[in-house]
């Protein structure tokens, strides 16, 4: 089983609200990433926690903050979102993190809509 | 440094004809290349991978890909379009850091 499940599929949200956004994978990975997708573009990588502690911030504004609760969930909190964040986010796991290693395949869930309103 | 150049933005054909979608990377050392496909409203599906095993890699759904080091590709084929392959399609190449550098990715149009 090769699944990582995300929720909500949609979220509406006004500039003053606070959501989060949930991810979950029974893969035994132990590296998990937020992804940020506008439409007709590539994802853009903004979070990776490798081993349940943040290795990668992108550069993200502070008005995103993950949590990795244990090594199967990852969440995203927002809160005063701008317009311009409207976008996919989408969570994905590996097994590990750090090296080109082989086989070490990057599997992606179907992402969280979300729009500001 | 890596870079992935997906060298058709669009690309459409007739169901039952071959696909071809084309990708060309940059890499110091010996590459981990994937294809991924996106439906509409759907997140991102692995179609493929090359881990610098066989050169020709078989993926789902019918596609295939073959690495070429000396072209520096890693084109994606079909035999035979189907209309439920209509999707985004993105080439990756995993950077040493472990990051995946993806392509602008493609339109496969299928016409009926």
């Amino acid at each position: 089983d090769t699944e990582v499940t995300q929720t909500p599929k949609h979220l509406v949200m006004g500039m003053t609200n606070k959501k989060s956004l949930k991810c979950e994978q029974h893969m035994g990975h132990r590296a998990m990433y937020w992804y940020k997708q506008k439409a007709k573009k590539p994802p853009e990588l903004m979070f990776v926690y490798s081993y349940e502690k943040l290795s990668i911030n992108e550069s993200v504004p502070s008005r995103f903050s993950p949590e990795c609760p244990n090594s199967s969930l990852l969440n995203l909190h927002l809160h005063a979102l701008q317009p311009e964040d409207s976008a996919l986010y989408l969570c994905a796991s590996s097994q590990d993190w750090g090296q080109a290693i082989s086989g070490n395949t990057i599997y992606f869930g179907e992402g969280s809509w979300l729009t500001v309103v | 440094a890596q870079s992935v150049t997906q060298l058709d933005s669009h690309v459409s054909v007739s169901e039952g004809t071959p696909v071809l979608l084309r990708c060309n990377y940059s890499s110091s050392y010996s590459p981990s290349l994937f294809w991924y496909v996106q439906h509409p409203n759907k997140g991102l599906q692995l179609l493929l991978k090359y881990t610098s095993a066989a050169t020709l890699v078989k993926g789902i759904n019918g596609f295939e890909a073959e690495f070429k080091k000396s072209e520096t590709s890693f084109h994606l084929t079909k035999p035979s379009a189907h209309m439920s392959d209509a999707a985004e399609y993105f080439c990756v190449v995993k950077s040493n850091t472990g990051k995946l550098i993806f392509g602008q990715g493609t339109t496969l149009q299928v016409k009926p």
